[in-house]
């Protein structure tokens, strides 16, 4: 499995951009890069994924370097209610054909007034 | 639109007992489903997942089992619960047509106690 690194807490301003980092130096070349995020409590809920290019949606944009081993997830304008544990991960094929996503321990991200 | 719905939201069982959770997705058909247990303070851990009615995969040696009755139906047992059983269990499904890529949906989970 391709693992991911990423800082344990991250403090961001509300209005400001958050820009969470994320590595995966032993990534794939057909593995994709996926983005949760987990408010307390609830079930972790989907953001984004990429596979080479940027990507960008309704709720952030994903930002993928050429040799794919890094990865910042960019929430434009932080509010208070994006406050949560944000996880990247690296899919890896489940031998039945499932998709299994392995959950690191993510960021905590703070939007503080 | 689609929706997935886990139940019971809270349960507080005695060591020994069986274990029956149940989850239910709605609005598509023939997903990949999933179960995950997330331990106080850690990272989720995906415990079995399924393709089709009755095929179950299971990724870690452990207490529990699943079962897939239904095309949108995906049930997580245990006959005896023990101690360690106790965490945050999430479903969760996907798209299985198209590419493999297809990002995974979570339910929003049940604590689950024992005592």
């Amino acid at each position: 499995d391709a693992k991911t690194t990423q800082p344990t807490s991250m403090d961001c301003a509300e209005g400001r951009a958050a820009n969470l980092p994320c590595n995966h130096s032993t990534i794939s070349g057909n593995e994709y890069v996926y983005w949760y995020r987990q408010i307390h409590s609830q079930g972790p809920q989907y953001i984004i994924h990429g596979l080479k290019n940027n990507e960008t949606n309704e709720m952030a944009s994903l930002i993928i370097t050429e040799d794919r081993k890094s990865s910042t997830l960019i929430l434009p304008h932080a509010t208070l209610r994006d406050t949560a544990v944000y996880y990247c991960i690296v899919r890896v094929l489940g031998t039945g054909g499932g998709n299994k996503l392995t959950f690191g321990t993510g960021t905590q991200l703070k939007v503080e007034l | 639109s689609q929706t997935i719905h886990q139940w019971p939201a809270t349960l507080v069982q005695p060591v020994g007992s069986p274990l029956s959770l149940e989850c239910t997705v709605e609005g598509t058909s023939n997903p990949n489903l999933y179960w995950y247990r997330q331990a106080a303070g850690r990272g989720l851990q995906l415990l079995f997942y399924s393709v089709g009615i009755g095929q179950i995969s299971s990724e870690v040696p452990q207490n529990l089992s699943a079962s897939r009755p239904q095309d949108r139906q995906f049930i997580l047992s245990s006959k005896k619960l023990l101690l360690s059983d106790s965490g945050f269990y999430l479903c969760a499904w996907s798209y299985k047509t198209g590419s493999s890529n297809q990002p995974q949906h979570f339910g929003d989970g049940t604590r689950l106690s024992i005592l």
